[in-house]
């Protein structure tokens, strides 16, 4: 099993609203990444855990809260969202230890739309 | 900082000619170097990746790049491109913190 699974694929929500966005992986890497990325633009990254705890913060603000429950699920929490957050989210995992280490997967994306 | 800078935004080429994207980027030490093709609303599929060893690397669906220190450059190649590889193209630095180029759109015309 080689892929990353990002639920829900599109997400439209209202700036008062809370919600979550989920990312699961069964190959065993223990390194997982959020990024952001605007149309026609790069990915940016925002979070980087590794052995479920946060390693990189790239000063995301805090309505973006990630929290990583066991080795294999990454959530993004989101709260108070403007609409210039709207963008396709990206989660992504990577081997820590061995040979193919440094290479990400990554997953189809969620597509988030804040009205 | 590492960065990476990718000088082409948008390369057309017709069916069955040859591609080269360019990569040109900056890290600190020994470079971690990926290409990853993305289409439209997709995620990020990875094409090679260079860590360390033949400076000649081979990928997926016919892909090469070649890795130049003395010129900071990690371009990628293909003999012959096809209908099908119409997409996005991000060179990517790093290790645990990757980053990606801002991308090259490839256009294929028949």
């Amino acid at each position: 099993d080689t892929e990353v699974t990002q639920t829900p694929k599109h997400l439209v929500m209202g700036m008062t609203n809370k919600k979550s966005l989920k990312c699961e992986q069964h190959m065993g890497h223990r390194a997982m990444y959020w990024y952001k990325q605007k149309a026609k633009k790069p990915p940016e990254l925002m979070f980087v855990y590794s052995y479920e705890k946060l390693s990189i913060n790239e000063s995301v603000p805090s309505r973006f809260s990630p929290e990583c429950p066991n080795s294999s699920l990454l959530n993004l929490h989101l709260h108070a969202l403007q609409p210039e957050d709207s963008a396709l989210y990206l989660c992504a995992s990577r081997q820590v230890a061995g040979v193919n280490t440094g290479e990400l997967f990554f997953g189809e994306g969620s597509r988030l739309t804040v009205l | 900082a590492q960065s990476v800078t990718q000088p082409d935004i948008h390369i057309t080429v017709s069916e069955g000619a040859s591609l080269e994207l360019r990569c040109n980027y900056s890290y600190g030490a020994t470079p971690y170097l990926f290409w990853y093709v993305q289409s439209p609303g997709q995620g990020l599929q990875l094409l090679l990746k260079y860590f360390s060893g033949d400076t000649l690397v081979q990928g997926i669906k016919g892909f090469e790049a070649e890795f130049k220190r003395s010129q900071s450059s990690f371009n990628l190649r293909k003999p012959s491109v096809h209908w099908s590889d119409a997409a996005e193209y991000f060179c990517a630095v790093g290790y645990q913190k990757v980053t990606f180029g801002t991308g090259t759109k490839l256009q294929v015309i028949p």
